[in-house]
């Protein structure tokens, strides 16, 4: 049930783009991301609906593909706070609530 | 306001002996749930407490682990006999309510070394 994350890493410079996939075998309702520093606890990021829809949060945005139960998250112009571990968390349709997360990608944004 | 605290932060235990974590979660906040991270690993859940709805245990990995959650606000979540493979960081999240596309927002996490 635990969704596969890919890659499980990436190095950046400063004002560089990447991508981070998330995927599921199983139907999902909702998919969370978060953002860990050495540490430190999970920070939110954002959260999307079964809908296939897309959201953005400063130069980091994610979408929702339903049909392929995958979701990415986009991280545009990196800087270097956005620098941790990113983890996306699954929801499954029959199992509300309940958050099953994958191993996390490392994100090392460097000068 | 304030967020999802835990206690304590840091606990060293012998093999053996039992531990409790506790935590508090964001006032007004239905949903509360464990997950454990061990070394530079994912978050693997533990267990759900939904409201007044019986929990989710389906993620405790023996019958040494255990949780309950008083007055449907504090949570603690014991682990007898400690074995050293339970060594790991004990995070507990909270969300506004139960239903599906909640938030969870996470306590700073227990780091639980068992020697």
């Amino acid at each position: 049930q635990q969704p596969v994350q890919s890659p499980q890493a990436v190095i950046l410079r400063e004002g560089e783009d990447a991508v981070i996939n998330c995927s599921s075998s199983k139907a999902l309702y909702s998919v969370h991301w978060y953002r860990q520093k050495h540490g430190e606890a999970p920070i939110f990021l954002m959260i999307l609906l079964k809908g296939g829809e897309q959201k953005g949060h400063d130069k980091i945005s994610a979408s929702f593909n339903e049909k392929k139960q995958q979701s990415s998250l986009y991280l545009t112009a990196s800087q270097l706070s956005y620098s941790g571990t990113y983890f996306c968390g699954t929801e499954l349709i029959d199992s509300w609530g309940k958050l099953q997360f994958g191993a996390g990608t490392q994100v090392v944004v460097t000068p | 306001g304030a967020g999802v605290s835990q206690s304590p932060s840091n606990k060293v235990t012998e093999k053996g002996k039992d531990v409790e974590l506790r935590c508090d979660p964001i006032s007004g906040h239905t949903a509360l749930y464990w997950y454990r991270q061990s070394l530079g690993q994912g978050l693997e859940f533990l267990i759900y407490f939904q409201g007044n709805s019986a929990p989710d245990k389906s993620g405790l990995p023996s019958d040494r682990f255990s949780a309950e959650r008083t007055g449907g606000s504090v949570s603690t979540l014991t682990i007898q006999r400690t074995q050293q493979e339970d060594s790991a960081v004990y995070l507990c999240a909270s969300s506004r309510t139960s239903g599906g596309g909640q938030t969870q927002y996470f306590g700073p996490g227990t780091r639980l070394l068992v020697l």
